[in-house]
């Protein structure tokens, strides 16, 4: 079965600054998609990034990007010059491409932003 | 705009009493997923449908819980009855998933905060 862990349950960081949240994954699975979905205090679930397994380079959406290194099976997130706004709770998720094509996610990282 | 819709937003219930979710995916998606999500257990999957079909409810508990497609416009959610552990958010989300290398998006409505008391 596939699984999602995120060793860090709290982040902090200084507004302005650069966070990295970290994720790994297990599968034996070959062709999958990976996720960051964003949740603020309204619990809507945001799609922040997303990477095709099969793609080597690296997504990016804005100040968003991602560290992907499928041998180590680890997604990592980093956020650049961080604003108040991006305060919540990030969750790691995987998806196969073929198959049960359900999101399996992690545990969550709850992000805080010192201003 | 297209997006997930839910109701209730917000459902305060008695123990013993059904509870009955709903959901309307974005138009066109072809797959609905039930997630329930708390402080302990994190994001859960309950369910999902794929062309209103149920492709897997493992995750949901049998004996109380039900979940439907009545048409392609709505995905239900029940318990029958309900229980104080069953206080969470209850999420529906949808996509267009044909298992191609399509990389499309999971789509997740606001959720449907429920309290048992």
């Amino acid at each position: 079965a596939q699984t999602v862990t995120q060793s860090q349950p709290e982040m902090s960081v200084q507004e302005a600054e650069t966070v990295t949240l970290s994720c790994t994954y297990d599968t034996s699975e070959s062709d999958y998609y990976l996720f960051w979905y964003k949740q603020p205090p309204s619990r809507q679930m945001i799609l922040v990034i997303r990477q095709e397994a099969y793609k080597q380079q690296n997504a990016t959406e804005n100040r968003f990007s991602v560290n992907f290194q499928k041998a180590a099976k680890s997604f990592s997130l980093k956020i650049s010059d961080s604003q108040l706004g991006d305060a919540a709770m990030y969750f790691c998720a995987y998806r196969l491409i073929q198959g049960a094509q359900k999101l399996v996610f992690g545990q969550g990282t709850r992000l805080t932003i010192n201003p | 705009d297209a997006r997930v819709t839910q109701t209730p937003r917000h459902k305060v219930t008695e123990m013993g009493q059904e509870v009955t979710m709903r959901c309307q995916p974005i138009l066109g998606h072809n797959t609905v997923f039930w997630y329930r999500q708390t402080m302990m257990q994190g994001l859960e999957l309950l369910a999902y449908f794929r062309n209103r079909a149920p492709l897997d409810d493992s995750g949901m508990p049998k004996d109380r819980f039900s979940a439907e497609m009545p048409d392609a416009t709505l995905a239900t959610l029940k318990i029958q009855p309900s229980e104080p552990r069953d206080s969470a958010v209850y999420f529906c989300a949808s996509g267009l998933v044909p298992g191609a290398y399509s990389g499309n998006t999971i789509y997740f409505g606001e959720g449907s905060w429920l309290t048992v008391v």
